[in-house]
């Protein structure tokens, strides 16, 4: 079993619509949380950072559950400039290490 | 516009061969970590230097190595090149280690 893991996709959505991305950790020593977008052929791009209480960026909302050990990441309001690929990362401070799941990827059509 | 810098951006290597890439991170950014990115996945962490010493390694063989240097540099150093190792090499840094991390474009080996 993988680290970390997510749902592949793909996720095709019409714009405007809402979609979420569930991502699942099996370390419960993991420290921090991140949500990254990488573009085909660009490198990832730091989206958010993730906590328990949630996080809100405009359009993006993150939330972590410690307890079951998943993270997730809702978008609104779907832009076609979010067609990427959404990367999860979780991160053991301590040990230096941060682990990527292998990606969802969205494709908003018009 | 990014302020990690990799180079080179290509590179072309036969196997058995060993390889230097080399990362420049924004002033700062003492934490700095490699990965290997092939087709259709996620980065795979290689490991993590911060303030010049390796605090971090991934399940990658000791022909992977690395340096950082005080001027925010970095290196990554493959020896005894496989065809395996045709991935993209992407550098990432951070001030601090449990904050998320810039990456930079990446080096693109092929390995023949």
């Amino acid at each position: 079993r993988k680290e970390v893991e997510q749902d592949p996709g793909p996720f095709n959505v019409p714009e405007g619509a809402t979609v979420a991305f569930n991502c699942t950790y099996s370390n419960s020593a993991s420290q921090s949380f991140f949500w990254y977008r990488q573009d085909c052929r660009k490198e990832p791009k730091l989206l958010m950072s993730v906590y328990s209480s949630g996080n809100e960026d405009g359009r993006f909302t993150a939330q972590l559950n410690r307890a079951s050990q998943y993270i997730s990441l809702l978008i609104r309001d779907s832009k076609l400039s979010d067609s990427a690929t959404y990367l999860c990362v979780v991160t053991r401070t301590n040990a230096g290490k941060s682990t990527f799941g292998d990606g969802t990827t969205l494709t908003v059509k018009p | 516009e990014t302020g990690v810098t990799q180079s080179p951006t290509h590179l072309i290597k036969t196997r058995g061969q060993q390889v230097t890439l080399r990362c420049s991170s924004q002033s700062g950014h003492n934490t700095v970590s490699w990965y290997q990115q092939a087709l259709g996945q996620g980065p795979q962490f290689i490991f993590q230097y911060y303030r010049e010493e390796e605090n971090g390694r991934g399940n990658f063989p000791p022909r992977f190595s690395g340096l950082q240097f005080p001027n925010y540099s970095s290196e990554l150093n493959v020896n005894a090149l496989e065809l395996d190792d045709s991935a993209l090499y992407l550098c990432a840094s951070s001030t601090d280690r449990a904050r998320g991390y810039t990456f930079g474009s990446g080096t693109r080996l092929t390995v023949v």
